[in-house]
């Protein structure tokens, strides 16, 4: 299994554009990148994934370089409601088990 | 759509004493998965199941059971509890490789609240 590494939290302001770099040395061919997010007291929801160059959603942008080594998760002007924790996950997509949720990178936005 | 819910939402257990967790999804998923997140961690893997009928284990299984006997049911239970399964329950599942928008995107349930005294 693929492991990420994460920075363990963040501060950010709001209005500001967040980007949250996870690296994933040892990605297989087949496997896939897949941000969650999640609130205190809620479980983890999905915001993105995808598996070379970038996507972009409603919600937040991935950037994903040719090697595939690593994925940054972009959020355009966060607001208060956007801290939570963030995962980077890396799994082949046909294998949900395999896709191992490590501490996650915990964003606080300020006012 | 409900999605998916868990039940119970809290529970206090005397180390020793038994229950059972149950998952329900409404999406006609194939996926299901128990995991367990405890303070300021990531969530841990316990079983899982990619189809009614089957069940696997996960990262951290001792201590933990599971049955799917309906695809949209997945029931994790707990025979003899102990202190060190305090946690927080979540239940997700995801339609596997028969389709979905993203690939086996999880949906998660609100979580059960366990506490084993």
């Amino acid at each position: 299994l693929a492991k990420t590494t994460q920075p363990i939290s963040m501060d950010s302001y709001e209005g500001q554009e967040v980007n949250i770099t996870c690296s994933h040395n040892n990605i297989a061919t087949n496997d896939y990148i897949t941000w969650y997010q999640q609130f205190p007291s809620q479980g983890p929801r999905f915001i993105i994934q995808g598996y070379k160059t970038k996507v972009t959603n409603e919600v937040a942008s991935l950037f994903i370089p040719a090697d595939r080594k690593s994925s940054t998760l972009s959020l355009p002007r966060v607001s208060l409601s956007d801290t939570a924790v963030y995962y980077c996950l890396v799994g082949d997509a046909n294998y949900g088990q395999n896709f191992v949720f490590g501490p996650g990178t915990r964003l606080s936005v300020l006012p | 759509n409900a999605g998916v819910t868990q039940t119970p939402k809290f529970r206090v257990l005397k180390t020793g004493q038994s229950m059972t967790l149950l998952c329900a999804q409404d999406m006609n998923h194939e996926y299901m998965y128990w995991y367990r997140q405890d303070p300021g961690m990531g969530l841990r893997l316990i079983h899982y199941s990619v189809g009614e009928g089957t069940t696997a284990k996960g990262e951290v299984p001792d201590g933990y059971n599971v049955s799917r006997l309906k695809k949209q049911n997945f029931l994790l239970g707990l025979e003899s509890a102990a202190p060190s399964q305090t946690s927080v329950y979540f239940c997700a599942s995801s339609y596997g490789t028969s389709g979905g928008s993203s690939y086996n995107e999880q949906f998660f349930g609100p979580g059960t609240r366990l506490t084993v005294l």
